[in-house]
């Protein structure tokens, strides 16, 4: 069994949509995160939830708000999708909000806003 | 200034050889870092994470770290093809509660067979 999964694997969309990308993690893990990476390879936190609270809010535009039906799931819904909106989206869990705790990431979700 | 650092590379060495990776920080509050390895199209997988001063091994992997100098570096003994892929260094700030972890660019690694 996949230990986080992400739905889709790919999206391609025009400038303007809403999108959803929906993460479920098996592993009874607490917190869970999305990252985004762009085209040169930066990583960067967006969001995690602990116990369906959010605990990080990074600089992130309005448009991104994350949705945490229960603790397995975290999804990421997204308004007015932007072409700079392009990107690999990963969502990861760990057992507790400590970034010393080991990250399990799912396989990303390659987003494409045309 | 970016808040972590690293060549993008590509950094090529013949198989067998010791690859030597570096990252710099400019946040003198980072008080843990870690080493990600990510094939192309896949996702990030941890190898590494040291929190003092001085080296860290595990199997062919040893971390050092340098404080004073803000420096961080991932050794890899006896290259290997497999291990061809970028290298993402991050680095951890704890205050108040609140952490923030920040990654660089990574640097991509080739192992020439």
């Amino acid at each position: 069994d996949t230990a986080v999964s992400q739905t889709p694997k790919y999206l391609v969309t025009q400038m303007g949509n809403d999108k959803s990308i929906k993460c479920e993690q098996n592993l009874g893990h607490d917190t869970m995160y999305w990252y985004k990476q762009d085209s040169k390879k930066f990583l960067k936190i967006m969001f995690s939830y602990n116990n369906k609270e959010l605990i990080i809010n990074e600089t992130v535009p309005n448009r991104f708000s994350p949705k945490s039906p229960d603790k397995a799931h975290l999804n990421l819904h997204i308004n007015s999708l932007e072409l700079g909106d392009s990107a690999v989206y990963f969502c990861a869990s760990s057992q507790d909000y400590d970034f010393l705790e080991t990250q399990y990431f799912g396989p990303g979700t390659r987003l494409l806003v045309l | 200034q970016k808040e972590v650092e690293q060549n993008s590379g590509p950094l090529s060495v013949p198989e067998g050889a010791i690859a030597s990776l570096n990252c710099t920080y400019s946040d003198r509050g980072s008080q843990s870092f870690f080493w990600y390895r990510q094939y192309s199209g896949k996702s990030p997988e941890l190898i590494m994470s040291i929190y003092s001063n001085g080296d860290k091994e595990d199997g062919r992997f040893t971390a050092q770290l340098n404080k004073a100098s803000q420096y961080v570096s991932l050794l890899i003994r006896d290259s290997q093809p497999s291990d061809s892929a970028t290298y993402l260094c991050a680095a951890l700030t704890s205050s108040g509660g609140y952490q923030k972890v920040t990654f660089g660019t990574g640097t991509k690694l080739q192992v020439i067979p």
